[in-house]
């Protein structure tokens, strides 16, 4: 199975703060990852799909990046509806794993 | 619009079963692939099953392999996950999620339903 390592797990920012989290695979998964958004009680919501290409509909304030094993998404400007908790997710083979979670909050 | 609205959860004992279901509408059911996944209360995400389109193939997580069972009428538009032998550590939101394809005809979990929460305690 691939594991996914995600990092921090947790972080404090401020709004207009820029965000990196990271994303890290146990073998290489080209760019077979995908980026979820959750806000309490709700379902996850994808925000950028192949590592880098953004969801439609999904502000252009989200990014990724990376390939292979190692991967970013970043939050340019963050705003208070950002607050949440972002996964990635590999879809290159199954299972299907996901990273542990990033809690996004405010500072 | 997408639609993926599950039903059946609900308070098992351990050891008993339960049937998921997830209606679908707003796109062409039988042209997709589609899955569940679960979270525990307070934890994070866990892929558990898909089926194939047409059905014909299916996998699963290791820790329900033997005990759950994906299935789906395309005529219904409605996906199931037959649980069995249910244990506490199934405890879960258990959500329903469409394949969307890439820019590469890889498929990724681009949909999703608002999840039917499961719960195993004697």
């Amino acid at each position: 199975d691939i594991q996914m390592a995600q990092s921090p797990s947790s972080l404090s920012a401020s709004i207009g703060d820029r965000v990196t989290i990271t994303c890290r695979a146990s073998q290489d998964i080209n760019n077979y990852l995908v980026w979820f958004q959750q806000k309490p009680g709700k379902a996850p919501k994808s925000l950028i799909y192949g590592a880098s290409t953004l969801q439609s509909g999904v502000p252009s304030k989200f990014s990724g990046s990376g390939s292979g094993t190692d991967f970013a998404l970043t939050i340019s400007s963050l705003q208070p509806e950002d607050f949440a908790t972002y996964y990635c997710q590999q879809y290159k083979s199954y299972p299907l794993t996901f990273g542990g979670g990033t809690k996004v909050e405010i500072k | 619009q997408v639609q993926l609205v599950e039903s059946g959860g609900g308070v098992v004992q351990p050891g008993r079963s339960l049937r998921l279901s997830c209606a679908a509408s707003g796109f062409t059911f039988r042209s997709y692939g589609v899955h569940w996944v679960r979270q525990a209360p307070g934890k994070g995400l866990e892929w558990v099953a898909v089926i194939w389109h047409d059905g014909s193939k299916k996998y699963y997580i290791d820790s329900v392999k033997g005990r759950f069972a994906i299935s789906r009428d395309n005529s219904k538009s409605t996906l199931y996950l037959q649980m069995n032998s249910l244990r506490a550590e199934d405890t879960a939101v258990y959500y329903c999620a469409r394949d969307q394809p890439d820019d590469s005809s890889a498929y990724f979990l681009g949909f999703w339903g608002q999840g039917t929460l499961v719960t195993v305690s004697s």
